[in-house]
């Protein structure tokens, strides 16, 4: 089946500094790619939608220049914290939709950022 | 954006069966129902989807009503390891959750 890596798969960071989460589709290639965060006890919220090549596309409330989205590959999209904050504290989720396929999401297993 | 509604928890006894309803009363007629869970502290998984008629796979089974407002999420035997949140999301341009359903299986 589809696979979706993240790395890392946890992080702990000063606050003010920045944090770069990579998403990999390891044996397929997608073309649009979608970035989520997940408060404790809360459903996935999300980001922002990004396709290969493109601008990413980011949701209502979500800052573009705190969170950078790179999706410069069919297998690889990159979302950078910058400056991070305690508050910034959270699971963040990419997936990713199979290109010519159907829209079914694989899931990568998530990164734990902590802001101290 | 189509929205869905389902009951925030459920419980269930392990090897029986478990029917998790979803409403979706303003589904398009172009919208794939797609179902996910997700265990604690991973990434949500995929279950199944469907657009009319009902699906099986070696997960689970989606029944879909004949006017397409609702869905249920039918697992045959729970598990312990079935216990999980489930989410019912309408397939439209972009994935957004909904709060999902919480499933307990006891022992």
């Amino acid at each position: 089946g589809a696979v979706v890596s993240q790395h890392p798969s946890w992080v702990i960071c000063k606050s003010g500094t920045s944090v770069k989460i990579e998403c990999r589709s390891l044996d397929f290639q997608a073309t649009t790619m979608f970035w989520y965060r997940q408060f404790p006890k809360q459903s996935l919220m999300l980001m922002a939608t990004s396709n290969e090549g493109s601008k990413a596309t980011y949701e209502q409330g979500v800052e573009k220049d705190k969170f950078l989205i790179n999706h410069a590959s069919l297998t690889l999209s990159t979302l950078t914290v910058t400056s991070a904050h305690p508050e910034d504290s959270s699971f963040y989720i990419c997936s990713a939709t199979l290109a010519g396929g159907p829209d079914t999401q694989y899931f990568g297993p998530g990164t734990r950022l902590t802001v101290l | 954006d189509a929205k869905t509604t389902q009951p925030n928890s459920m419980e269930s006894n392990e090897e029986e069966p478990v029917h998790l309803p979803c409403n979706h009363s303003t589904i398009s007629g172009t919208d794939y129902i797609h179902w996910y869970r997700q265990l604690p502290s991973q990434g949500p998984e995929y279950v199944i989807h469907g657009l009319t008629s009902n699906v099986n796979n070696r997960m689970a089974s989606l029944a879909i009503a004949e006017d397409r407002k609702s869905s249920t999420l039918i697992l045959h035997r729970a598990t312990l390891r079935d216990a999980a949140v489930y989410y019912c999301i309408l397939r439209d341009h972009d994935m957004r959750f909904g709060a999902g359903t919480r499933l307990t299986v006891k022992p």
